[in-house]
């Protein structure tokens, strides 16, 4: 059973970088036909979708958070990660790191971190 | 840009009722492109209907999705007790957007 745990500190200072690795488990980053990703909930809100990565490292990103946004893949490692630079106190959320079958939906969900940027 | 837009917001409902709930979109959107969530408080989303109308794996038949162009449905044909929460639907246009969700919550 393929399983997507989140990583990384809960709690990040304004202007900072927010940094979040997705470790995949039961199976394999580099199978083709699937997109890595990330997506956020701000706490009582909607699902905003953050970009998406495939094991190549062919990106693409939310229009209105690219400028900010690196996301990258080590497949030896069958990790992916996110990167939100400059952050506010906006960008406090869940993240959840998910599987994507490119163009269709969202099938696979880890457990969702809770990230709180404040000084 | 396309825009979601799923109503009611909330839906208040008994166990074994029928809960249908609505998702437009903006534009024409394909139905291959168009998936259900459910989301249960603390937890992550779960997906239910994916393609307008196909049920992902370990989905109960009570839940089915139907819709095209601009209007999709996603119905429940007898609410059981772990069925209420918050549903969003996500379409898939140059990049994939959630509709703001429906609560159904115990009337």
């Amino acid at each position: 059973q393929l399983q997507l745990q989140e990583s990384g500190p809960g709690l990040v200072k304004p202007s900072e970088t927010l940094s979040l690795t997705c470790t995949v488990s039961g199976g394999s980053i580099s199978s083709s036909s699937y997109y890595w990703g990330w997506i956020r909930q701000p706490p009582g809100k909607g699902l905003e979708w953050i970009g998406s990565i495939y094991y190549s490292g062919s990106t693409y990103y939310n229009p209105s958070l690219k400028s900010r946004v690196t996301i990258s893949v080590d497949t030896s490692k069958n990790q992916f990660s996110l990167k939100l630079s400059s952050v506010t106190a906006a960008d406090t959320a869940v993240y959840y790191c998910v599987r994507e079958l490119l163009g269709y939906y969202f099938d696979y969900w880890g457990q969702g971190t809770l990230v709180t940027v404040s000084s | 840009e396309i825009v979601l837009t799923q109503s009611p917001g909330t839906l208040s409902l008994s166990p074994g009722e029928r809960a249908t709930l609505s998702c437009r979109a903006s534009q024409s959107v394909s139905s291959s492109y168009l998936a259900w969530y459910q989301q249960k408080p603390g937890q992550a989303p779960r997906l239910l209907i994916y393609g307008a109308s196909s049920r992902a794996t370990g989905i109960p038949d009570r839940f089915s999705g139907s819709g095209s162009g601009t209007d999709f449905t996603l119905t429940i044909s007898r609410l059981e007790p772990e069925d209420f929460a918050v549903y969003y639907c996500q379409q898939y246009g140059s990049s994939p957007l959630f509709g703001p969700g429906t609560k159904v919550d115990i009337k």
